[in-house]
């Protein structure tokens, strides 16, 4: 089975700045895929980032991007530039190639302050 | 635009009283799947469909009952709601990796 960990249940950060989010994962699986996904309060999650276990470079989505390090199964998720309307709730997910269904970490909550 | 759509996007029931809450979606997606999401809690998979293939979890109770009638429905339907029952109710779809989430449906049991 696979486990998603996110250590920080609540991050701040001012407008403007860089904040980083930690997510850790167990599996003995070497083909998978892995996520974060945003939810705004009240409103519904939706996909930041996805990266595959397989490619080595790391995925970069406009102002977020992450640091995947597949030894020692980490992926954090770097937002740049923070925005007001990146305040919301973020989860780190994995998923098994082939397979179709999430393992959720529990969530960070991130607050950007004007 | 193609979306997900659930409704109703409030749903007050009674303690006991069968409620039903119901997905759409215009993606044409094969893989539909209805997930449990306490307050600050992470998203909880009841169960998902592969097309016409119905996979539940095993920790989902028994209360829980979906139906899937084509691609574009599914349905929740909780038998018998208790107080523990009360969340926002996801439905999202996919065609293998990516998942796309509705509004949800907030239940109050009262």
């Amino acid at each position: 089975a696979q486990t998603v960990t996110q250590s920080q249940p609540e991050m701040s950060v001012q407008e403007a700045e860089t904040v980083t989010l930690s997510c850790t994962y167990d599996t003995s699986e070497s083909n998978y895929y892995l996520f974060w996904y945003k939810q705004p309060p009240s409103r519904q999650m939706i996909l930041v980032i996805r990266q595959e276990a397989y490619k080595q470079q790391n995925a970069t989505e406009n102002r977020f991007s992450v640091n995947f390090q597949k030894a020692a199964k980490s992926f954090s998720l770097k937002i740049s530039d923070s925005q007001l309307g990146d305040t919301a709730m973020y989860f780190c997910a994995f998923m098994k190639r082939g397979y179709s269904t999430l393992t959720f970490g529990k969530g960070t909550m991130l607050l950007v302050s004007p | 635009d193609a979306m997900v759509i659930q409704n109703p996007r409030y749903q007050v029931t009674q303690f006991g009283k069968p409620v039903t809450l119901s997905c759409s979606q215009t993606l044409n997606h094969n893989v539909m799947y209805w997930y449990q999401q306490k307050s600050s809690q992470a998203p909880k998979l009841l169960f998902h469909y592969y097309d016409k293939d119905f996979n539940n979890e095993a920790d989902t109770p028994d209360n829980f009952q979906s139906r899937r009638p084509n691609t574009s429905f599914c349905f929740l339907d909780i038998r018998s709601p208790g107080l523990g029952d009360a969340a926002m109710y996801l439905c999202a779809t996919s065609t293998g990796v990516e998942q796309f989430f509705g509004p949800g449906t907030r239940l109050t049991v009262l």
